[in-house]
């Protein structure tokens, strides 16, 4: 099976952009969607992206989601920063029927 | 918008099997898939397993020969079986739901299950 490799940690300051990747081991990023979850502390995952680059209702513009086939890696990219972010961020991606998530990566936002 | 609620014992023996239950509302079951998924203290998610309404099931590699997952349309309800569970299964147990393949969508609030004696 695959693995997601995310950073364990980034930091920005409000108002700035971040962006956080996500790195499939084997097989194609192309080839399955990926996702992206927010978990606050406390709190149960919810999501901010689905399909690569689609965002649910209720989620703000600032956060987008894009794919890099040549670094085999997906990407949450968050603007205009606000303490309300910071959370743990998470991609999930699947394969035959397996579904795999990232390790997660904690966003500071000071 | 569906809502999920996950319900079970809070602590469960060294050996025995942990049973959740997942309360469905806000619309059917069916033409959705449904999943647990869990996140041992301070760690990251794990996807323990999912079924599609019709019935059909696929598993963690890692946990397949130990877990359930099953769906009971009539009271909108999806269960889990983990049997000889030992510590490392201590989590917080979240069901999820989605209508289309290969992600969960909405969440429960999960359910801590300890495994000690």
């Amino acid at each position: 099976n695959f693995m997601l490799t995310q950073p364990h940690s980034v930091s920005e300051s409000p108002g700035r952009t971040v962006t956080i990747s996500c790195t499939r081991s084997s097989g194609s990023i192309a080839g399955n969607y990926v996702q992206w979850y927010q978990q606050r502390p406390g709190s149960s995952p919810t999501i901010v992206i689905y399909e690569d680059n689609q965002r649910p209702s209720g989620v703000p513009g600032r956060f987008s989601g894009s794919i890099d086939r040549s670094s085999n890696s997906a990407s949450l990219t968050i603007s205009g920063l606000k303490t309300e972010d910071e959370a743990d961020y998470y991609c999930q991606s699947y394969d035959s029927n397996t579904w795999v998530f990232g390790g997660g990566t904690k966003l500071t936002v000071l | 918008q569906v809502q999920l609620q996950e319900s079970g014992p809070g602590l469960v023996n060294p050996s025995e099997t942990l049973s959740l239950t997942c309360s469905v509302s806000g619309g059917p079951m069916r033409h959705y898939y449904w999943s647990w998924i869990r996140q041992s203290p301070g760690k990251g998610l794990d996807w323990v397993g999912y079924i599609y309404y019709a019935g059909s099931t696929n598993y963690n590699p890692s946990l397949k020969s130990r877990v359930t997952i099953s769906g009971d349309e009539s009271k909108n309800q999806l269960s889990l079986k983990l049997t000889s569970v030992t510590a490392a299964d201590t989590a917080i147990y979240y069901c999820a739901g989605s209508p289309r393949a290969g992600f969960p969508r909405q969440w429960g609030r999960g359910t801590l299950v300890t495994v000690s004696s």
